[in-house]
């Protein structure tokens, strides 16, 4: 079965860096895009990145776009996310989804990882 | 680009439907069939229920269906149950490699 993992978040102070990853399994992991989505403390979900399924491909929200990085490594099956000169309103659960059947959407995700952005 | 408009919340009772309404722009919901939706429960991980607008994933109970009119998406949840209780988000395809969520739906079951 399909399984991703995140891992990386951490409480940081405004203006610093920190690397997110996910680790996927149970499918062909280079067959798929990965998505990563946050969802700040009591708020909605906002889509932040996708990398297609051989890296090469990168989009990002505006919100992020010029400070965050996402890339892949098909190797070992893991998405990164460089997250850089963050902010306060940087602070959300961020999930990373596989890029589902058609494309478009997510069709798994994992339990997230927090990241807390405060000095 | 702003967020897809949903309703705060909707209730029903046990076995009723409710719909919920998703609205955004030509650009968005209106320029492509890639209206998805997601459940997510409190302190959960959102889950998948429809994508390309009507298509229900394996596992997906038949009870939630998915449409579009226009700039308008909608979910439905016939026969409501208990468990449907949640926060529901639409999102679209926005161009450019963008993605637009709604800010969600909470469905309470009365």
């Amino acid at each position: 079965q399909v399984q991703v993992v995140e891992s990386g978040g951490g409480v940081v102070q405004p203006g610093r860096s920190l690397r997110l990853s996910c680790a996927a399994s149970g499918y062909t992991f280079s067959s798929r895009a990965i998505h990563w989505v946050r969802q700040a403390p009591g708020k909605g979900l906002e889509w932040v990145a996708v990398v297609s399924p051989d890296g090469t491909d990168k989009y990002y929200a505006d919100s992020v776009k010029g400070r965050f990085t996402i890339s892949r490594d098909n190797s070992k099956n893991t998405v990164s996310l460089q997250l850089n000169s963050l902010r306060a309103e940087d602070t959300a659960v961020y999930y990373c989804g596989r890029d589902g059947e058609g494309g478009y959407h997510f069709d798994y995700c994992g339990q997230g990882t927090l990241v807390t952005v405060s000095s | 680009q702003s967020a897809l408009t949903q309703p705060r919340s909707v209730s029903g009772s046990p076995g009723q439907s409710v719909t919920i309404s998703c609205t955004g722009t030509s650009s968005d919901i209106g320029g492509y069939n890639y209206v998805s939706w997601y459940q997510q429960h409190p302190g959960k991980a959102p889950t998948l229920i429809i994508s390309h607008v009507t298509q229900r994933p394996s596992g997906v109970p038949d009870r939630f269906s998915g449409s579009k009119s226009g700039n308008t998406a909608s979910l439905t949840i016939s026969g409501l149950q208990a468990e449907d209780e949640a926060d529901y988000y639409c999102c679209s395809y926005a161009g450019r490699a963008n993605y637009l969520f709604g800010a969600g739906t909470e469905v309470t079951v009365l």
